[in-house]
């Protein structure tokens, strides 16, 4: 069982937006803001979409964007299009020193 | 180009020992903590541990999983990140990935995405079985 608490799946039509959150406890996602998001093609290795929170690294599209509200961090994804079929991730520091994954969700573009 | 590349993977019996590494290129090594993440068959992601660097004390943090069987080690001469698995379980049946933790720099630019995983190799696959 992980750590942080995702959807299994999500979807939404092309041109749409839709959220993944993200649930954490007061000792990951509520302790700091340190929530990264990751895509991950099938059979390819994960990228780095969001980092703390909210940062969107060059390169990424402006339509992901991210938030956090308590122990709850959200991926948004606006404008759907096809290549955003993929599954995503969140990934939060804790203050064990460590950090703590979401199970993934499995976004489908209808 | 950035770029991490692993290697190492393959069948081991349960109970068995084996060595991943991860060849770093494109960015400054040794100014980079890394780490070692890994995907079980059709299963999410899991943190394996963290290294950081020599200037910020090599120290390392690892899962609870496999604390004390898998330890972390880097060659900043080699720009080479290793990964030593003992006492492998099957439960460690994985693709393993090497990534650069909270940032790197490459070409005079520093990024920083305080404990993001922001580079990350193609994966090496490692089967335990009998």
């Amino acid at each position: 069982q992980s750590a942080l608490t995702q959807p299994a799946s999500v979807s939404g039509s092309p041109g749409q937006s839709i959220t993944i959150s993200c649930t954490g406890s007061s000792s990951d996602v509520g302790a700091y803001n340190y929530v990264s998001w990751y895509q991950q093609h099938p059979g390819k290795a994960p990228k780095l979409m969001i980092s703390e929170v909210s940062n969107r690294p060059s390169g990424v599209s402006y339509r992901f964007s991210g938030s956090k509200s308590g122990n709850t961090a959200s991926l948004t994804i606006s404008g759907l299009q096809a290549e955003d079929e993929a599954d995503y991730y969140c990934i939060s520091y804790a203050v064990t020193n460590t950090l703590v994954f979401g199970g993934g969700t499995k976004l489908t573009v209808l | 180009e950035v770029q991490l590349v692993e290697s190492g993977g393959g069948l081991v019996k349960p109970g068995g020992s084996l060595r991943l590494s991860c060849a770093a290129s494109g960015f400054t090594f040794s100014n980079a903590w890394m780490s070692w993440v890994r995907q079980a068959p059709g299963k999410g992601l899991e943190w394996v541990g963290r290294i950081k660097t020599k200037t910020d004390g090599g120290t390392t943090d690892y899962a609870a999983p496999v604390k004390g069987r898998f330890t972390i080690s880097r060659d900043d001469s080699k720009n080479t990140l290793n990964l030593q698995m003992n006492s492998l379980k099957t439960e460690d049946t994985a693709v393993y990935y090497c990534t650069t933790y909270g940032g790197h720099c490459s070409g005079g630019f520093c990024y920083y995405y305080f404990h993001g995983l922001d580079v990350w190799g193609q994966g090496t696959t490692v089967t335990v079985s009998s």
